[in-house]
């Protein structure tokens, strides 16, 4: 059984740019979550995938986009880049049954100088 | 939305039972508590989960009260190794998908 692989591990970016990572999730899971984690923060929701459609949405604005795909692997992609942008990303899969647990990818380690 | 708090910071002896507790006062009927910990800004490590009952399993056990106002995570004989944050998360349903809300974390530092 395979966990949750995010690529790439590390990403430098400048303000204004655009930026895409990606997220093969768990053998077996269907449902895609992507947070993001400030440095002595807990994660925050940016939103859920489930059957290659957003289904649920933190309260990050529009620039802040994804995609599902078939195989239930998923990106982010986050345009206009802002410094505040700069976080661990993280991705976590899930089975979507009633009683389930959500494993989580090691996260992309985003830098907006 | 910040639905748990925890201390900011515990020690805990080698050897010894490690106690984290959390506060999840406003948590509705049907939302579970979820236990995560995390080295070194590494992903999440999954630890347990729990509705109302207690639960147990090979890392950990879960206690939640009667009330499901709070809980208590025990990690019975801490090691080294279990030095990390953790974090108290309900998950809640909003329409159709749910979600996973951290709260600030506690410092488990595991002292030989």
């Amino acid at each position: 059984e395979t966990g949750v692989t995010q690529s790439p591990t590390h990403l430098i970016k400048t303000r204004g740019q655009q930026v895409t990572l990606r997220c093969s999730s768990q053998s077996g899971h269907n449902t895609v979550s992507w947070y993001q984690q400030a440095l002595g923060q807990g994660p925050q929701f940016i939103f859920q995938y489930y059957r290659e459609e957003e289904n649920g949405r933190g309260n990050f604005p529009p620039r802040f986009s994804g995609l599902q795909f078939p195989n239930y692997s998923s990106e982010l992609n986050v345009n206009a880049l802002e410094l505040d942008d700069s976080a661990l990303y993280l991705c976590a899969s899930s089975s979507g049954l009633a009683n389930y647990g959500y494993t989580f990818g090691s996260g992309t380690r985003l830098t907006v100088v | 939305d910040a639905k748990t708090t925890q201390p900011p910071s515990m020690d805990c002896a080698e050897g010894r039972a490690a106690n984290l507790p959390c506060n999840h006062s406003t948590i509705s009927g049907n939302e579970y508590v979820y236990w995560y910990r995390q080295i070194h800004s590494q992903g999440p490590q999954y630890i347990i989960h729990g509705l109302k009952n207690n639960e147990t399993n090979e890392m950990a056990s879960l206690i939640i009260t009667e009330d499901r106002k709070s809980s208590t995570l025990i990690l019975p004989h801490a090691t080294l190794r279990d030095t990390a944050v953790y974090y108290c998360i309900v998950r809640v349903t909003q329409g159709g998908s749910e979600k996973l809300v951290f709260g600030k974390g506690t410092k488990l530092t595991v002292n030989p």
